[in-house]
Parts: C-alpha cells; sequence; structure tokens
C-alpha cells in the first residue's frame, strides 16, 4: 500500500482557498487518489477522486502532477463550515485503502 | 436513497462482556467494511465483506470478528471487551466489489468502563 504524508493542521480564514498536499511517493500504477472529509464524531464523507491531471467537482478540485506522487485538494472559498479532518488515501481500486493521520483544517471568520 | 445506517449508534459495556454492533449498507450496495476510529490510532480498518464473504483483514485480534447476511447487512462483533476497545465504530458501503467511494455512517460509539 502506498503510504501517504499529509500535514497535521492547516488554519484558514472564511472565503479563503485552502490547499492541502499529499505526499504519496510510492504510488503505484493502477492507485487512485482519493480524499475524504471528516467531521466529529461523524463518518468519514467521499469529497473527491482522481488518477491523474486535474478533477473537479461542486465541492472541490484535486490537482495531479504527471509523476503523481503528490496530489493537492483545493477548496476553493472555505466557510466555518469546512472545519474538519481532511484524508487522503491513495489505493489500487479493489483494494482496502488505509486511512492516515489526516489534516486538520481550522477555519476562523 | 436512505444511507449507510448503524445500531445502536451509543453503547455503554463493561470489561469482559461482548458486544454486537449493526450496519445496514445503502440499498443496492453489497461491499461493507468497518473501521475503528480512536483519537490515539486513528482510522483502522478491521474488515471488508462482499457478498456474504470475508475479503480483506486488517491487524486486529481473534475477538473481533464479523459477519454479512444475504441482504448486505452486517454485523461486528467484539468479545471479552477491554477498556482499549472504547472508540467509535463506523461501517461503509460501496456499490460494487471495487472500493472506489465508500460511503460511512454515523458510527457506533462504544464506551467500556
Amino acid at each position: 500500500l502506498a503510504k501517504t504524508t499529509q500535514p497535521i493542521s492547516m488554519d484558514s480564514y472564511e472565503g479563503q482557498e485552502v490547499n492541502i498536499t499529499c505526499s504519496h511517493n510510492n504510488i503505484a500504477t493502477n492507485d487512485y487518489i482519493t480524499w475524504y472529509q471528516q467531521f466529529p464524531s461523524q463518518g468519514p464523507r467521499f469529497i473527491i477522486q482522481g488518477y491523474k491531471t486535474k478533477v473537479t467537482n461542486e465541492v472541490a478540485s484535486l490537482f495531479i502532477p504527471a509523476d503523481r506522487k503528490s496530489s493537492t485538494l483545493s477548496l476553493p472559498r472555505v466557510s466555518l463550515s469546512d472545519t474538519a479532518v481532511y484524508y487522503c488515501l491513495v489505493g489500487e481500486v479493489g483494494n482496502k485503502l488505509t486511512f492516515g493521520g489526516g489534516t486538520r483544517v481550522l477555519v476562523k471568520p | 436513497k436512505a444511507g449507510v445506517t448503524q445500531t445502536p449508534r451509543y453503547l455503554i459495556k463493561t470489561r469482559g462482556q461482548q458486544v454486537t454492533l449493526s450496519c445496514s449498507p445503502i440499498s443496492g450496495h453489497r461491499s461493507v467494511s468497518w473501521y475503528q476510529q480512536t483519537p490515539g490510532q486513528g482510522l483502522q480498518f478491521l474488515f471488508e465483506y462482499f457478498s456474504e464473504t470475508q475479503r480483506n483483514k486488517g491487524n486486529f485480534p481473534g475477538r473481533f470478528s464479523g459477519r454479512q447476511f444475504s441482504n448486505s447487512r452486517s454485523e461486528m462483533n467484539v468479545s471479552t471487551l477491554e477498556l482499549g476497545d472504547s472508540a467509535l465504530y463506523l461501517c461503509a458501503s460501496c456499490s460494487g466489489p471495487y472500493q472506489e467511494t465508500q460511503y460511512f455512517g454515523p458510527g457506533t460509539r462504544l464506551l467500556v468502563l
């Protein structure tokens, strides 16, 4: 399983863009990159998934460089309700995914 | 479509007892995974079932077991509870055999006294 490294925590302010970078140097050819969001005492919620280049949905964007050794989750114009823990997962479709420590994002007013 | 449901939501047990947690996946989903979340260890994978068969298993002692029924509902059992088993137990379901997107339930918070 590819190991991921994320910052432990990040602070931001309402209305700003938050970018969280995840390192996965030993990502395998068949691995996908998936991001989840988790609020206290709730289950993680799927945000976005990608394989290469850029993926965008109504919630976030995911940027993956050509070497795929890292990825960046971009949250545009965050609000207080975006305060949560964000997990980066890397794994092959069909195999169990391992959650790392996640990045605790605090959005301040 | 209803989401993943877990029962009970909260549970208090004493050391040595056993507990059974239940998970109902999203209708049509056949894969169910279980996770344990604690402040110290984070989210740890317990096991995954697909079509009533355990496909993957994490590094937990044999006191932790599970099963899946023909309707895809799953149960998790922990025997001889220890204080360290206090945690949030999360269940997640996927629509097919591949864990592309997991949908998590609200979890069962277990407190062992």
